[in-house]
């Protein structure tokens, strides 16, 4: 049973160019959170998603950044016209349905590095 | 609004020697409790959690927490740490009985010394 799948590992990226940022949930699981990583700051909550809507985008920065979770494929993260402050690690996580009070299982998460 | 305070960013200990992590919370409502740890270059991990009943809870790789109620804390402890314990750990809530998010505090890094 695999776990949470994030891909890329590490991404590079010329400022102003787009990266995408993907992520399977575990199997059988419907929720799907996005987290950001920066040094000392911890993780930051990004967006929730079930299959096809968005529950909660509260931490997405409102310009450039957008979330997806399609009824088929992984969800994914997209970051247009990036800077060199959107680096960091991204973590993608998720959750079954009325699950979350037993936490969410965590990919190994995708560098995003802006050169 | 929930938030999650980690006292100390940086904790060294030396190899066999006890240690505890500080961690605070405030929430408007019920939560559960969980401390993760990262190690480097990886996701995390859950260390352990809590729900309900006994206030001392047991996780993996020996180390526990004890929530209390009247000091809103849940502080993580194991009695003697081994170099493999090098790791990013993390203090998280969510609340009860809503379907909601979890907010992780900023971590405390905890270095074992030789």
């Amino acid at each position: 049973n695999a776990g949470v799948m994030q891909n890329p590992r590490h991404l590079v990226r010329r400022r102003g160019q787009e990266a995408r940022l993907r992520c399977s949930p575990m199997k059988g699981h419907s929720h799907v959170y996005w987290y950001r990583q920066l040094p000392e700051e911890g993780l930051k909550f990004m967006v929730y998603l079930q299959k096809e809507n968005i529950i909660d985008e509260s931490g997405m920065p409102k310009e450039r950044f957008s979330a997806e979770f399609p009824k088929e494929g992984p969800s994914i993260l997209r970051i247009q016209q990036v800077v060199r402050g959107d680096s960091a690690a991204y973590f993608c996580a998720s959750s079954p349905s009325g699950g979350q009070k037993y936490g969410y299982t965590f990919g190994s998460g995708t560098r995003l590095t802006v050169v | 609004a929930q938030s999650v305070t980690q006292l100390d960013s940086q904790v060294p200990v030396f190899e066999e020697a006890p240690v505890e992590l500080r961690c605070n919370y405030s929430s408007s409502v019920s939560v559960y409790l969980f401390w993760y740890v990262q190690y480097p270059n990886q996701g995390l991990q859950l260390l352990l959690k809590y729900l309900s009943g006994s206030t001392l809870v047991k996780g993996i790789n020996g180390f526990e927490a004890e929530f209390n109620k009247s000091q809103n804390s849940f502080h993580l402890r194991k009695p003697s740490v081994h170099i493999s314990d090098t790791a990013e750990y993390f203090c998280a809530v969510i609340p009860m009985n809503r379907d909601d998010k979890i907010i992780f505090g900023k971590g405390t890094r905890l270095h074992i010394l030789p």
